[in-house]
């Protein structure tokens, strides 16, 4: 079935550095992967997304690339900042979006 | 823009009781998508519908419903509740199906808590 798995579920990094998340997704039919990140007390907000027929995204200090032979697409922030700390979400879109359980991204000061 | 608003923000229930949860979208966005978010779960798919028709359904018991009416407002009920219910209920819309193009636009969310 469809199934989006994402890895570390929590993640605590010093100020100032990368940050790196990982998704993997179970049925290749999926073509768009986006990312959603969840403040305290808010719902999701879209971040980035990025599409099969593309292999990495980037908008300022966020980048997504996603490898369709491995079923696998990433997350990547750097240069880190304190409001950076949240909740993160990859999902995939088959005929529904389905989110993987999230990241809880620390920024350490 | 106003954007997507979730009624009532916390409630606490007990067991065997029943709840409706609203959602308004935002204005022109006729797909409204709702999850179930939950510590160790993460965000769970439980419906969407589109011009008041339901188009998918997540892997939940048949308590859990919903509908939409067609001001693109919609509901959701969950009957006969559990403990396991207590959860943070998520509502989304977007322009569009979520099969097709376009971001989803969360509201705050409904807490329930059941005891």
């Amino acid at each position: 079935g469809e199934n989006v798995e994402q890895h570390p579920s929590t993640l605590s990094v010093q100020e100032g550095d990368s940050a790196v998340i990982k998704c993997t997704y179970s049925d290749s039919a999926s073509n768009y992967f986006p990312w959603y990140k969840q403040e305290l007390g808010k719902g999701p907000q879209l971040i980035i997304d990025i599409r099969s027929n593309v292999g990495e995204k980037k908008d300022q200090r966020i980048a997504v690339t996603l490898n369709k032979t491995a079923k696998h697409f990433s997350l990547h922030i750097t240069e880190t900042q304190p409001e950076d700390s949240a909740v993160y979400f990859c999902a995939a879109r088959w005929d529904k979006i389905i989110f993987g359980k999230g990241t809880r991204l620390h920024i350490l000061p | 823009k106003a954007g997507v608003t979730q009624t009532p923000r916390y409630l606490i229930k007990t067991r065997g009781q029943q709840v409706t949860l609203s959602c308004s979208p935002i204005s022109g966005h006729r797909s409204v998508s709702w999850y179930q978010q939950t510590p160790g779960q993460g965000l769970q798919f439980l419906f969407e519908y589109f011009s008041e028709t339901q188009r998918n359904k997540g892997n939940f018991p048949g308590r859990f419903s919903g509908r939409q009416f067609s001001n693109s407002r919609s509901e959701m009920n969950v009957s006969t509740l559990e403990l396991g219910d207590s959860a943070l209920y998520l509502c989304a819309s977007s322009l569009t199906v979520t099969s097709g193009t376009g971001e989803l636009f969360f509201g705050e969310g409904s807490r329930l808590t059941v005891l």
